[in-house]
């Protein structure tokens, strides 16, 4: 199984700074049409998955242009370029390449 | 709007079986994949099971895989998931998810129903 490895697992933030949430896998998610299939997961407190980034770096319709996703290969990341109050949550990244499809153990962002 | 309304859970004791359903609507239920993601208590997501638009391709996790069987009925709009021989570790809250395509080879779920707790213990 493709092994999907996130850090940092906690992120305290304070308001209006960056943050970041790298994701690496164990082996390459090129997909043999060329797409790459990582997906970044929000999941707000008590709240069902919301997926903001899809193929590495498409924001989904919605997602507040703070989000961003970047990334090849192995290594990926999802920045938000200024922490808000709704961005706490839990946030996953999700490789749907290879089966079984495997998600990051999650990154729990909370503000300081 | 897209909805997808899980239901079915409970609790169950372990060896026991149970049948989820997720009730989909506000898009074209046959023409996409859909997949069923757990979480267990306080722990991450797994992904569990995955159908094909037509239902012929099915594919599961090494976890659950000949416990638990996925079907769809498109006539109805409606995913299953018949899961047996239960056990403590497959408690959870069980989400319905729905893909982008139509097939199984790939995965990017982009709307979730709001899941369905799964609790096995005697």
């Amino acid at each position: 199984d493709v092994v999907m490895t996130q850090s940092p697992l906690s992120l305290p933030v304070t308001l209006g700074q960056p943050a970041s949430i790298s994701c690496r896998s164990s082996q390459s998610l090129v997909y043999s049409d060329g797409n790459i299939y990582l997906n970044w997961f929000q999941q707000r407190p008590g709240q069902s998955p919301r997926r903001l980034i899809y193929k590495v770096s498409n924001r989904d319709s919605g997602v507040p242009d703070r989000f961003s996703g970047r990334g090849s290969g192995t290594d990926f990341t999802l920045k938000i370029s200024r922490v808000e109050a709704e961005d706490v949550g839990i946030y996953y990244c999700m490789q749907g390449t290879h089966w079984p499809w495997t998600f990051g153990q999650g990154t729990k962002v909370e503000i300081k | 709007e897209v909805q997808l309304l899980g239901s079915g859970g409970g609790l169950v004791q372990p060896g026991g079986s149970l049948r989820l359903s997720c009730a989909a609507s506000g898009f074209s239920f046959s023409s996409y994949a859909m997949s069923w993601v757990r979480q267990a208590p306080g722990k991450g997501l797994e992904w569990v099971s995955a159908i094909s638009d037509t239902g012929d391709d099915t594919y599961y996790a090494g976890s659950v895989k000949g416990r638990f069987t996925i079907s769809r009925d498109n006539s109805k709009n409606m995913l299953y998931m018949q899961m047996n021989s239960l056990r403590a570790e497959d408690t959870a809250v069980y989400y319905c998810a729905k893909d982008v395509n139509w097939n199984i080879a790939m995965a990017s779920f982009d709307y979730w129903g709001q899941g369905t707790l799964v609790t096995v213990s005697s």
